[in-house]
């Protein structure tokens, strides 16, 4: 099946650090990717949707110069937390699909603290 | 605008038992899918199963059913028998077509199971 590789997974660094988490697809090529941002018991919320080749398309509410997505490529896609603060402190998941209303292949996310 | 409403948000079952997880969605599309996503206490969400709009039959699988009723605009899902192991958050989602023809899923908030010896 669809493997989708999530790295790193646990992440504890001080506030002001700016993280990377990349996420790719191991086995299919993505055309898409999505980030998601988890609070804790509660659902996922989409950040951003990422095509390959072109700028990503940020959720209403979420900072595009906070929260840099990449996808340089049809496997890989990375999004970086810069400047990081306590607030940001979360689980992001990110996931792939392939095609359009195909479904999301999920990583196994990150888990992002802040101190 | 779309949206998915999961109104159970925890179900307690004795092992063995059934259990049925409601999910209730709108949109304005005729053409859009819907997917079940199960998130285990470790975390990672696993699909489940994919529904297209213009398919409405019941699908089983294993011990897993679905029920999507257009009419009511639900896609309801069954475990029969339930184990230990299916304990876990269950999404449903909705995936309809965005802007710029790129796919737009929506959650809903999730139905924590607990399936207890």
């Amino acid at each position: 099946g669809a493997v989708v590789s999530q790295h790193p997974s646990w992440v504890i660094c001080k506030s002001g650090t700016s993280v990377k988490i990349e996420c790719r697809s191991l086995d299919f090529q993505a055309t898409t990717m999505f980030w998601y941002r988890q609070f804790p018991k509660q659902s996922l919320m989409l950040m951003a949707t990422s095509n390959e080749g072109s700028k990503a398309t940020y959720e209403q509410g979420v900072e595009k110069d906070k929260f840099l997505i990449n996808h340089a490529s049809l496997t890989l896609s990375t999004l970086t937390v810069t400047s990081a603060h306590p607030e940001d402190s979360s689980f992001y998941i990110c996931s792939a699909s392939y095609r359009i209303y195909q479904p999301q292949h999920f990583g196994d996310g990150t888990r992002l603290s802040i101190l | 605008a779309q949206k998915v409403t999961q109104v159970q948000t925890e179900i307690s079952v004795v092992e063995k038992e059934d259990v049925t997880l409601d999910c209730v969605y709108e949109t304005r599309d005729t053409t859009y899918y819907l997917f079940w996503y199960k998130q285990p206490p470790s975390g990672e969400l696993v699909f489940l199963i994919r529904r297209n709009s213009f398919d409405e039959q019941n699908e089983i699988s294993g011990r897993y059913s679905w029920n999507f009723q257009k009419s009511t605009s639900s896609f309801n899902f069954t475990i029969t028998a339930s184990q230990v192991v299916d304990s876990a958050v269950y999404f449903c989602a909705l995936s309809e077509e965005g802007s710029g023809g790129y796919q737009k899923v929506t959650f809903g908030t999730g139905t924590k199971l607990q399936v207890i010896p």
